[in-house]
């Protein structure tokens, strides 16, 4: 039972679009969505969450939508650049500050030149 | 110093002999994880203690041990490792007090032959 998932395995964009990454997740007590970003070679990093009170995050060129109703989300990487490629994981949490995380099964994102 | 090590980064195995990863964490966070992550999959949580409550999944209990001998120090450890062991082992930790990010390692990749 996949409870968060991501709906493409890899997206490209060109290098200066927004990349929008999507996720959906079937348990309405998740309260709390990060997404992390990993690098070839390296551990998952946390790059931006939310908590369900929010329906936006915004962190420079990062911003998560978050639709409650709806269960899902999406990060939006604008003006993205080849440094932005790396995959991308969608998580959730029950409570924001104990438990433990799921995971989404990643997005590989490519910035094309 | 906000990092997690893991050793090794790559371990071969021979099926049915046993398998010990180790990692460690100088943030004295409380809770530290190991997620299993293999190709195409969402990294899945196998296991994390809580100071030195271990919380073992409900699907992975037979299948993988863990000790914890200080706060900076986790294990885990696999009796005796079959083909499906295969994969990178994350190893993460958080501090409840300090709020929601979990910090990841660079993993380990196993591989049984």
């Amino acid at each position: 039972q996949q409870q968060v998932r991501q709906s493409s395995q890899s997206l490209t964009v060109w290098e200066g679009e927004t990349a929008i990454l999507n996720c959906s997740y079937e348990n309405s007590a998740f309260d709390y969505f990060p997404w992390y970003q990993q690098f070839p070679g390296e551990g998952p990093a946390l790059l931006i969450a939310i908590r369900s009170v929010s329906d936006k995050k915004e962190d420079g060129r990062f911003t998560i939508f978050f639709n409650k109703r709806e269960k899902n989300l999406s990060l939006h990487i604008k003006d993205s650049q080849p440094g932005d490629s790396a995959t991308y994981f969608c998580a959730a949490k029950m409570n924001y500050n104990q438990g433990k995380l799921i995971f989404g099964q990643g997005t590989k994102l490519s910035i094309k030149p | 110093d906000t990092t997690v090590k893991q050793n090794p980064r790559y371990k071969l195995a021979r099926v049915g002999k046993p398998v010990n990863l180790i990692c460690s964490q100088t943030m004295n966070h409380d809770t530290m994880y190991w997620y299993q992550k293999k190709p195409n999959q969402a990294p899945k949580l196998l296991l994390f203690y809580y100071d030195k409550i271990l919380n073992r999944e409900a699907d992975t209990f037979e299948k993988f041990q863990s000790s914890r001998p200080n706060n900076s120090f986790c294990s885990l450890y696999i009796g005796s490792a079959g083909l499906e062991y295969s994969a990178m082992y994350l190893c993460a930790s958080s501090r409840r007090d300090r709020g929601t990010e979990v910090f990841f390692g660079k993993g380990t990749r196993l591989t049984v032959v």
